[in-house]
């Protein structure tokens, strides 16, 4: 079955854009979530949905949002970018709910550079 | 706060040798969740395994093996014959239960193993 989707794959931003990056999850699961990784400070979790809900965020600031629709795909978008937000965000899904156990499958993420 | 040290930030190694990944976690949980994920160059986080804290058998799947010990909040990772093709960056991750998955991982730096022909 396909994996976790993420588009586009690479994308180059000027500082005071804005960027929207798109995940589809595995087909049945419901939870997405996403994580942005640099090498500064390594892979933090930005946020997760279920059912069309953000159940929690990270330690992001506002710029940072997202959202999941009915079929399960999300999207993050991040405003008025900062040299700081260049990083590879990975997208997660995982079949169900409420447990720590959730085994995350990873998507192949999206690089952006703001310049 | 959960917290995954993996103190070793690069390893290199020559094929067929034997090595071990470290890693050091810090919960208040009582039932937690540790994970091994590998990055290859790709970019693409790949699962290995999943531990809950209920269970210190250790794990072993062909060339890879698991050492969990609660007594040192450690789950280490070894990798037994090393190839080249085991070059990649393993992570190690917490998930605590209290958080019922919406806390997402907390994840180490990281351990860049290079495998040497």
């Amino acid at each position: 079955k396909a994996g976790v989707t993420q588009t586009p794959r690479y994308l180059i931003k000027t500082r005071g854009q804005q960027v929207t990056l798109s995940c589809s999850p595995i087909s049945g699961h419901r939870s997405v979530s996403w994580y942005q990784q640099t090498p500064g400070q390594g892979l933090q979790f930005l946020f997760e949905y279920f059912s069309e809900t953000q159940r929690n965020k990270g330690n992001f600031p506002g710029r940072f949002s997202g959202r999941q629709f009915s079929n399960s795909r999300s999207e993050m978008n991040v405003s008025t970018l900062e040299l700081g937000d260049s990083a590879l965000y990975l997208c997660a899904s995982s079949l169900a709910g409420y447990s720590g156990a959730n085994v995350l499958t990873f998507g192949a993420g999206s690089r952006l550079t703001v310049l | 706060a959960q917290k995954v040290t993996q103190a070793q930030t690069e390893i290199s190694v020559v094929e067929k040798e034997d090595v071990t990944l470290d890693c050091v976690y810090e919960t208040r949980d009582t039932t937690y969740y540790l994970f091994w994920y590998k990055q290859p160059p790709s970019g693409e986080l790949v699962f290995l395994i999943r531990r809950n804290s209920f269970d210190e058998q250790n794990e072993i799947s062909g060339r890879y093996s698991w050492n969990f010990q609660k007594s040192t909040s450690s789950f280490n990772f070894t990798i037994t014959a090393s190839q080249v093709v085991d070059s990649a960056v393993y992570f190690c991750a917490l998930s605590e239960e209290s958080g019922g998955g919406a806390d997402g991982l907390t994840f180490g730096k990281g351990t860049h193993l290079i495998i040497q022909p």
